[in-house]
C-alpha cells in the first residue's frame, strides 16, 4: 500500500529564517507530487506541481520553492520566511492516468512564522 | 478566471438528517470534479470523483451529482451521523498540463447527536 509522510508536523520559526519541509511517498513510482497551502480562513491553494524528477511548477508568485531531488521526494523550501508564509502545509501525491486519477495528501505541517 | 464556490459555510444538523452539500465552479470545461472531506487539523481524504463524462457517484451514504453545463455538484449524505461532523471540500481540475485542483473554501458539517 502506498503511504505519504510529512515533517516536521508544527514548525514555530521567526520571520525571516529559512524553511524546509518534507514530503516523501512511499509503495509507488513516479508520482505527481503536489505542495498545498491552507490559509487562515482561506481555501487549499497550490503552489507547486511535480511531474517527474527535478521538473517543477509553480502556480503562484512567492518567495517559496519547491524542489524534486528523487522520485518520491518533494521539498519546499524557503530562504527567509514572511508572516504571510503561516498556514497549513498539504503534500499530495497522484498516479499518472486519466479523470480517474485521485489526489492523496499528506497529514500537513503546520508553520507559525512569528 | 476559475473558481469554485461552496456554499453554505457552514451547516449543522441533528443526526439521522440527510443533508446536502452545493458546490459551484466557473467554466464547465471541467476534467473532474471531486469531494474531500477534511477533519481539523489533520490532512484531506478522498470521498469521491466524478469524472467530466460521468452524472453521479456513489459510496456508502454519500452521493456526489455534477452538472456541468449548470457549473454544479452536489454531495448528498443519508441518515448523517456525528462521525460525519467535519469540513467537506469540493475541488475542481481543468486538467492545465498536470490535475490541478482549484478548491472551495469548504462546508463545515456538524451533525449533533
Amino acid at each position: 500500500s502506498q503511504t505519504i509522510h510529512q515533517w516536521p508536523a508544527t514548525l514555530v520559526q521567526p520571520v525571516g529564517s529559512p524553511l524546509s519541509l518534507e514530503c516523501t511517498v512511499e509503495g509507488t513510482s513516479n508520482p505527481n507530487l503536489y505542495w498545498y497551502r491552507q490559509a487562515a480562513g482561506r481555501g487549499l491553494q497550490l503552489l507547486f506541481y511535480s511531474i517527474g524528477i527535478d521538473q517543477i511548477s509553480s502556480e503562484v508568485p512567492q518567495n517559496l520553492s519547491a524542489s524534486r531531488p528523487q522520485d518520491r521526494q518533494f521539498i519546499l523550501s524557503s530562504k527567509k520566511l514572511l508572516l504571510s508564509d503561516s498556514g497549513f502545509y498539504l503534500c499530495a501525491w497522484e498516479r499518472k492516468g486519466g479523470q480517474e486519477e485521485t489526489q492523496y495528501f499528506g497529514p500537513g505541517t503546520r508553520l507559525l512564522v512569528l | 478566471k476559475q473558481e469554485v464556490t461552496q456554499i453554505p459555510a457552514a451547516l449543522s444538523v441533528p443526526e439521522g438528517e440527510n443533508l446536502v452539500l452545493n458546490c459551484s465552479f466557473t467554466d464547465s470545461a471541467i476534467y473532474n470534479l471531486q469531494w474531500f472531506r477534511q477533519d481539523p487539523g489533520k490532512g484531506l481524504t478522498s470521498l469521491l470523483l466524478i469524472q467530466s463524462s460521468q452524472r453521479e457517484q456513489t459510496s456508502g451514504r454519500l452521493n456526489a451529482s455534477l452538472d456541468k453545463s449548470s457549473g454544479r455538484s452536489t454531495l448528498y449524505i443519508a441518515a448523517s451521523q456525528p462521525g460525519d461532523s467535519a469540513t467537506y471540500l469540493c475541488a475542481v481540475s481543468w486538467f492545465d498540463g498536470a490535475n490541478n485542483l482549484f478548491f472551495g473554501t469548504g462546508t463545515r458539517l456538524t451533525v449533533i447527536p
